[in-house]
């Protein structure tokens, strides 16, 4: 258990709609982490928020977005869902302050674009 | 721009053979250096982790890693394989909390 909560574990969306997907934050933790993983890829960065501003973000197209709120929960929405969105979607909290905090991840969403 | 190489997508080993699962980097900086573990369907689940203090770094599980800068490597060992250890192994490498993963290597352990 690492404390880092995601809902919902499965979804089946259709091509076009758009999906919001929820992390609940380890306590204490201030930065969240989103990352797509595709099946049989590792991880990839989709962006980063600390302290509810965006921190960094990988290499996504604009219809991937997201929030922080100030009890540092998250939330990952995708727009025009495509096909090729299906994947894993990851969270990942931590506390970042000068150095690298320790990422603890959450069970994942299982994200179905059909 | 840092990125992570894992050689071998699938190793597969006897139980209670030597692990060995390969990981370089590639750095501008000092860089900090993760191993975790998926099981399937699966977050990920951190086992050492390398952050410029000692070179040999000891996790969770009776799994290590020696951090060479010479071989810009980090490979993770365990000297005897459990059944238990099988999994996808992932290596990442990380920089003001942007990290990138690897792709992946998928341990198999025989009976």
């Amino acid at each position: 258990e690492t404390g880092v909560t995601q809902s919902p574990t499965h979804l089946i969306k259709t091509r076009g709609q758009q999906v919001t997907l929820r992390c609940s934050s380890q306590s204490g933790h201030n930065t969240v982490s989103w990352y797509q993983q595709a099946l049989g890829q590792g991880p990839q960065f989709i962006f980063q928020y600390y302290r509810e501003e965006e921190n960094g973000r990988g290499n996504f197209p604009p219809r991937f977005s997201g929030l922080q709120f100030p009890n540092y929960s998250s939330e990952l929405n995708v727009n025009a869902l495509e096909l090729d969105d299906s994947a894993l979607y990851l969270c990942a909290s931590s506390f970042l302050q000068g150095g690298e905090g320790e990422a603890f991840f959450g069970q994942g969403t299982r994200l179905t674009v059909v | 721009a840092q990125s992570v190489t894992q050689l071998g997508s699938h190793v597969s080993v006897s139980e209670g053979a030597l692990v060995l699962l390969r990981c370089n980097y590639s750095s501008s900086v000092p860089p900090y250096l993760f191993w975790y573990v998926q099981y399937p369907n699966q977050g990920l689940q951190l086992l050492l982790k390398y952050t410029s203090a000692a070179t040999l770094v000891k996790g969770i599980n009776g799994f290590e890693a020696e951090f060479k800068k010479s071989e810009t490597s980090f490979h993770l060992t365990k000297p005897s394989a459990h059944m238990s250890d099988a999994a996808e192994y992932f290596c990442a490498v990380s920089h003001n909390n942007d990290m990138r993963f690897g792709a992946g290597t998928r341990l198999t352990v025989k009976p």
